[in-house]
């Protein structure tokens, strides 16, 4: 059974960075991309960017291309996303998501990042 | 704006069916597969069908899905309360190079 455990909530200041990260057990980690989504309250999904977890070759959206930064460690199946540059309408729930778009999409819990002054 | 369209909202009684649409171009739905998540309350969303009509396992059958053109369909049948969610579709965009979702269709069950 594919689980997906996230890293716990972040408060963070304008203008900081941070990371979440996400682990993957009950499948072959390498064999599923992993993307990043996020939701602002009360908001659509927004996709942010994915990372082939076995080559370690990443695509970012347009909108956060230069800010956002996806990375992998194989050893330890896990996933980060770091989004830098934060500012208030940064402020959302961050979901990592295996799969692509024949496969679809299995969710982590989700982080809730909070940028604050 | 999303470059999915979806009703905002529906609602039915117990145990009757309802339809949700998510409508796209031929750049994501026209030559992508689609899925669609269920959001409970204060959750993560969940796949519920990908490849436009395939469930995943544990996924029952009175979920179903379809796709024709540049537009896509989700079905509820018997509904019930713990149906009540957001419903989300979502596929890749071939022009954006991005996944795109729909901006959500909140079921209410009578």
């Amino acid at each position: 059974q594919v689980h997906l455990v996230q890293s716990g909530a972040e408060v963070k200041k304008p203008g900081a960075s941070v990371r979440v990260s996400c682990k993957a057990s009950g499948y072959t980690f390498t064999t599923y991309p992993m993307n990043w989504v996020r939701q602002a309250p009360g908001q659509r999904l927004e996709w942010m960017g994915w990372i082939n977890a076995g080559n370690g070759n990443t695509k970012y959206s347009q909108k956060f291309q230069g800010r956002v930064t996806i990375t992998s460690d194989t050893s330890a199946s896990t996933v980060y996303m770091e989004l830098s540059s934060l500012r208030s309408e940064d402020t959302a729930v961050y979901y990592c998501a295996r799969g692509g778009v024949v496969a679809g999409l299995v969710w982590g819990q989700g982080t809730l990042v909070t940028v604050s002054s | 704006q999303s470059v999915l369209t979806q009703p905002p909202s529906v609602s039915a009684a117990p145990g009757q069916k309802v339809t949700i649409s998510c409508s796209g171009s031929s750049s994501n739905i026209g030559i992508n597969f689609v899925s669609w998540y269920q959001q409970l309350p204060g959750t993560a969303p969940k796949l519920l069908i990908y490849e436009n009509n395939k469930r995943p396992s544990g996924i029952p059958d009175r979920f179903s899905g379809s796709k024709s053109g540049t537009s896509a369909t989700l079905g509820i049948t018997g509904l019930q309360t713990g149906d009540e969610a957001d419903y989300y579709c979502g596929t890749w965009d071939s022009s954006l190079s991005a996944w795109v979702f729909g901006g959500g269709t909140k079921l209410t069950v009578l």
